[in-house]
């Protein structure tokens, strides 16, 4: 266990559906992190939270829509998604000094769209 | 942004061969370069890691070199083994926006023959 949880570890949503995506981390860290895994883009970012302030959105379709309620808490709301979403979607955490350090990820969510 | 090109995409070795993983990066403020390991079905870990004021790290039958100069950095394992099987990413941390963040390479399947 790196301290990070993803759930649910499968998820399988229709076109009109909504889900959502949770994220939690035990490691005290201040910065947390949305990537999407598919085959075309082996790991795509797509949100940044630091201090649980968004500081970087990846150019993410509005169906995808992050919140974070708290350092250890992220979640990703999933709406109207396409079939082409369909993806392993995975959360980080690192402890940011400004200079960059490991990422540790959860296990992640396999996504389909139907 | 930060683009970060990993080569080959595939590479296959027998058992006890040294197998050598290349990634390039693009913006030259980047300075820490982790490389990950995933496992079929799991969760990417570090394996290694190298900050851009030293020039080379070993940890056991890994290492990792990096030419700030070229803007290159290489994964060396040796004396490989059927578990070493996996897909290898590499990762260059710059900064984006008021973040620093993480941009992967595509991958290398690396796959140790016995």
């Amino acid at each position: 266990e790196t301290g990070v949880t993803q759930t649910p570890r499968h998820l399988v949503m229709g076109m009109t559906n909504k889900k959502s995506l949770k994220c939690e981390q035990h490691l005290g860290h201040n910065a947390m992190y949305w990537y999407k895994q598919s085959a075309k883009k082996p790991l795509e970012l797509m949100f940044v939270y630091n201090f649980k302030e968004q500081t970087e959105n990846n150019s993410v379709p509005s169906r995808f829509s992050p919140e974070c309620p708290n350092s250890s808490h992220l979640f990703l709301h999933l709406h109207t998604l396409q079939p082409e979403d369909s993806a392993l979607y995975l959360c980080a955490s690192s402890q940011e000094t400004g200079g960059g350090t490991e990422a540790f990820f959860g296990q992640g969510t396999r996504l389909t769209v139907v | 942004g930060e683009n970060v090109e990993q080569h080959p995409s595939t590479l296959s070795v027998q058992e006890g061969d040294s197998a050598v993983i290349k990634c390039t990066y693009s913006d030259s403020a980047s300075n820490y370069f982790p490389w990950y390991k995933q496992e079929l079905g799991k969760r990417p870990q570090l394996i290694i890691d190298i900050r851009s004021n030293v020039g080379e790290k070993k940890d056991q039958r890994i290492a990792v070199t990096l030419n700030k100069t070229a803007k290159h950095f290489s994964l060396h394992i040796t004396e490989t083994q059927p578990e070493d099987s996996a897909v290898y990413f590499c990762a260059a941390s710059g900064r984006g926006g008021s973040n620093y963040k993480l941009t992967f390479g595509k991958g290398t399947l690396l796959t140790v023959n016995p």
